[in-house]
């Protein structure tokens, strides 16, 4: 009854290789979410979809993309992995009316 | 993002209560949560109240709200080891935003 899915749990990526890390939910929530969580610090929000509509937080740089064919998946691209952007990376999901989020496992994407 | 203030670390005894703190900047919060968050897994949500309200309780869990000082506490009676993790203080605001405090790590000696 796994509610929020992140595939890969652990990625590991050359410096400048193209790498996507996925999100999937069984909730049909509107909202999904992805943060980047570095050690020992606070999640931090690079940019939420509401339904198809895509809202990017200022400061999220742009080698960070997004997509989401539909409802159920989300991605996230990261066009050329630095050695800064190894960390966490948190998928959430969250429904209209409903304030709460609900956090997948994470993927854990190391960079060499 | 919004600021959201947490002390770092938190070390008690099994048995003892444990109360964690948080501070938040923004009075127009609607939602105020707690997350867990166990090694090298995600967030867990364990309770949240409305801002609104001053007190909520679930099970071991009860959650305070200072709306004037802008202040949030956990408290977990009976702490266990299994308690023992990050727990994340967040405010919702509107726009389907989220913000996270710094984390407050537990740590339950047996």
């Amino acid at each position: 009854d796994a509610m929020v899915i992140q595939n890969p749990r652990y990625q590991v990526t050359q410096f400048g290789k193209p790498v996507t890390l996925s999100c999937s939910q069984t909730l049909n929530h509107n909202v999904m979410y992805w943060y980047q969580q570095k050690s020992s610090q606070a999640p931090k929000l690079l940019f939420h979809y509401y339904d198809k509509d895509f809202n990017n937080e200022a400061d999220t740089p742009d080698n960070f993309q997004s997509r989401r064919p539909n409802t159920s998946f989300c991605f996230l691209d990261i066009r050329s992995p630095g050695l800064g952007d190894a960390a966490m990376y948190l998928c959430a999901t969250g429904g209209t009316g409903v304030y709460e989020q609900y956090f997948g496992p994470g993927t854990r994407l190391t960079v060499t | 993002g919004e600021d959201v203030e947490q002390s770092l670390f938190l070390s008690v005894r099994e048995g003892d209560s444990s109360v964690i703190n948080c501070t938040y900047t923004d009075s127009s919060s609607t939602y105020l949560y707690w997350y867990k968050q166990e090694p090298g897994a995600g967030l867990q949500l364990l309770t949240y109240i409305f801002s609104n309200m001053d007190m909520k309780q679930d099970q071991r869990l009860t959650v305070l709200l200072n709306k004037k000082d802008k202040h949030l506490s956990l408290r977990i009676a009976d702490t266990q080891t299994g308690d023992s993790a990050i727990y994340f203080c967040a405010e919702y605001h509107t726009g389907n935003q989220f913000y996270f405090g710094t984390g407050t790590s537990l740590t339950v000696i047996p």
